[in-house]
């Protein structure tokens, strides 16, 4: 079976500050994880994935398989980064076309 | 560019009642997926389908139906609609090929009193 958990429920933090969500997985394969966001009154969009190894709007991400974890992390949070954010993760093989979601992590960037 | 497109947007029901949840996507993609989202709850997949004619339950199927009679359409329909069915209803659709990286519609937010 595979599962995804963040931790956090909620993350607060002010505009400059680091921030990191985040993400553990359980899967006994290798898997494929995502990052999706979910701006306020706009739809889910995937922000990064592990395999594109990209930053995006200077977020990162790395996989660390010994510890099964997938945190997203940026180094200067911005108002604008205050969103929901699903950590997810993708089988291989014959399960590779669904997608686990975690339960989400708000963020929210204080002036 | 349209993508995926869910209507309608916000629906009421009573106990019981009965409903279609539309998708349609434009970008001719084999995989399309229905969940729904609960407050502190994350995405849960209803039913999921891997092209024209092919559906199968995911994680929550209980009290949902879905056909797929082409590949821009996937309807959603509630039978009995019940209390417990008040959520955020998600569309997605991905191609076949490429990872899975699924592109969401909109939502359609429903209450059943």
């Amino acid at each position: 079976a595979q599962r995804v958990t963040q931790p956090e429920k909620l993350l607060s933090v002010f505009k400059g500050a680091p921030v990191e969500l985040k993400c553990n997985y359980s899967y006994s394969g290798s898997p494929e994880l995502f990052w999706y966001v979910q701006y306020s009154r706009q739809r889910l969009q995937l922000l990064l994935r592990h395999i594109s190894r990209e930053s995006i709007k200077g977020f990162t991400a790395d996989l660390n398989k010994g510890e099964t974890s997938f945190h997203l992390k940026k180094p200067f949070a911005q108002e604008e980064d205050s969103a929901m954010y699903y950590c997810a993760l993708s089988g291989s093989g014959g399960s590779n076309y669904k997608l686990t979601f975690g339960k989400g992590t708000l963020l929210t960037v204080n002036p | 560019n349209a993508g995926v497109t869910q209507t309608p947007k916000f629906r009421i029901l009573k106990i019981g009642q009965s409903m279609t949840l539309q998708c349609a996507q434009d970008m001719n993609h084999n995989y399309m997926y229905w969940y729904r989202q609960d407050p502190g709850m994350g995405l849960k997949l209803i039913y999921y389908s891997v092209g024209a004619g092919i559906t199968d339950k995911g994680e929550v199927p209980n009290g949902y139906n879905v056909s797929r009679s082409t590949t821009e359409d996937f309807p959603l329909r509630l039978e009995l609609a019940a209390p417990s069915q008040t959520s955020v209803y998600f569309c997605a659709s991905r191609p076949s090929g490429g990872g899975n990286i699924q592109y969401f519609g909109a939502g359609t937010r429903l209450s059943v009193l």
